[in-house]
């Protein structure tokens, strides 16, 4: 069975910073493409990173509401995708979901970013 | 504002059909037949209800059908349930820098 678990939210101030885990089970992780997506509190779900299968994760690809603050990487030999986010700011306040391409997500992880 | 235009709420009554439609551009849903359709109850995952256009995952009634033409996706339910009111999302790859990207969400009301 295929299960993605993430985990790393909390509660952090403006400036901050947050590293997100999703941890995979059930599935051969290193041939899969990833994608990070959020859903701000009473609001639709916004796509925020993607990191290929090929090449360890070679590509990636930001939203441009957060490149040149998050950074996704993963570690095949862990089964694991991160999310490294920096500069926080309070509109980055949401649920964040791992995603095996879009066929099967995390239960989601919540960044509340607030002083 | 979201990349792929969903219209903010729908409604049907029990029994009936509504469609959902999902209006992209050249660069996505018109491009690519990685076309999803997901239902997500507050506070939940999205749950995936279609892929790739109109595939149904095992498990998914039915009643749910996904397809598509030129640039606009559709998502049919038929035969309205209760169970069916909540929130539905489109979503498509697309051949820009951004390689996905969501529709701003359609709210089912079951009548």
């Amino acid at each position: 069975e295929v299960q993605l678990v993430d985990s790393g939210g909390g509660l952090v101030q403006p400036g901050g910073s947050l590293r997100l885990s999703c941890v995979a089970s059930g599935f051969n992780f290193s041939k899969y493409e990833m994608n990070w997506v959020r859903q701000a509190p009473g609001k639709g779900l916004e796509w925020v990173s993607y990191i290929s299968s090929r090449g360890n994760g070679a590509t990636k690809y930001y939203a441009d509401s957060v490149r040149g603050r998050f950074t996704i990487s993963r570690d095949n030999a862990k089964n694991s995708l991160y999310l490294q986010m920096d500069s926080l700011r309070v509109e980055d306040t949401a649920v964040y979901f791992c995603a095996r391409a879009l066929n099967y997500w995390g239960q989601g992880t919540l960044v509340t970013v607030s002083s | 504002q979201s990349a792929l235009t969903q219209p903010a709420s729908v409604s049907g009554s029990r029994g009936q059909s509504i469609t959902i439609s999902c209006t992209g551009t050249s660069s996505d849903i018109g491009d690519y037949n990685y076309v999803y359709w997901f239902q997500q109850d507050p506070g939940t995952a999205p749950k995936v209800i279609i892929y790739e256009v109109s595939k149904r995952p095992s498990g998914v009634s039915y009643r749910f059908s996904g397809s598509k033409s030129g640039n606009t996706a559709s998502l049919t339910i038929s035969g309205l349930q209760a169970e069916d009111e909540t929130h539905y999302y489109c979503a498509s790859y697309t051949s820009r820098a951004t390689p996905v990207v969501f529709g701003g969400g359609t709210k089912l009301t079951v009548l």
